[in-house]
């Protein structure tokens, strides 16, 4: 069975600060992996996707994500965070030629001035 | 204009009443998808449908159904809505060639008495 976990619940970033958000996967073979962006009363927006090749993904809105195989890591990470980058993060997984995505249960970031 | 609509945004309901909730795309999307999202449990595949003719129950299908109208409309019911179906739900698509990655809509917020 596949699963994601993302262990911060809640993230506290001062604007202009670095952020980086985790998210684990438990998956027997080569994982899609995926990270959404649900900004307040907005629907999920796509910020970068894994499927193969570089590690390291280069997304939307400055961010980007690094796959570590060694690790069943794919965080999520922004050098300096704007106070518009507010909103919950999601990390989801599924496999080749799949439909199925699993999510995690997000993480909720707020940017303090 | 979006590519992927819901209508209505916000709704509230009483139990026992059916209900139901409309995701059109301009996508050219084959395949929808219908998730309700909670608190802590991140989104849950409700109900998909890979073509006009083709639709399967996803992991929380008690209590919902759908109807694939068109290619480009996905509908969900809820027959008789009870207070623990009170969530976020939202439509996603995916195209054929590229069928992992998911385009969502801006989700309706359901509250049901």
């Amino acid at each position: 069975a596949q699963s994601v976990t993302q262990p911060d619940i809640h993230i506290t970033v001062s604007e202009g600060a670095s952020l980086e958000l985790r998210c684990n996967y438990s998956y027997g073979a080569t994982p899609y992996l995926f990270w959404y962006v649900q900004s307040p009363g907005q629907g999920l927006q796509l910020l970068l996707k894994y499927f193969s090749g570089d590690t390291l993904v280069q997304g939307i809105k400055g961010f980007e994500a690094e796959f570590k195989r060694s690790q069943s890591s794919f965080n999520l990470r922004k050098p300096s965070v704007h106070w518009s980058d507010a909103a919950e993060y999601f990390c989801a997984l599924t496999r080749s030629n799949d439909y199925k995505l699993s999510f995690g249960a997000g993480t909720t970031v707020t940017v303090r001035a | 204009d979006a590519d992927v609509t819901q209508t209505p945004r916000n709704r509230i309901t009483k139990t026992g009443k059916r209900i139901m909730l409309e995701c059109s795309q301009t996508k050219g999307h084959d395949r929808m998808y219908w998730y309700r999202q909670d608190p802590g449990l991140g989104l849950r595949l409700i109900y998909y449908s890979f073509d006009v003719k083709d639709i399967n129950k996803g992991e929380i299908s008690d209590g919902y159904s759908v109807s694939r109208q068109a290619q480009a409309k996905f509908s969900l019911s809820l027959e008789s809505a009870i207070p623990n179906q009170t969530a976020l739900y939202f439509c996603a698509t995916s195209d054929f060639g590229d069928q992992e990655t998911q385009y969502f809509g801006p989700g309706t917020r359901l509250l049901v008495l």
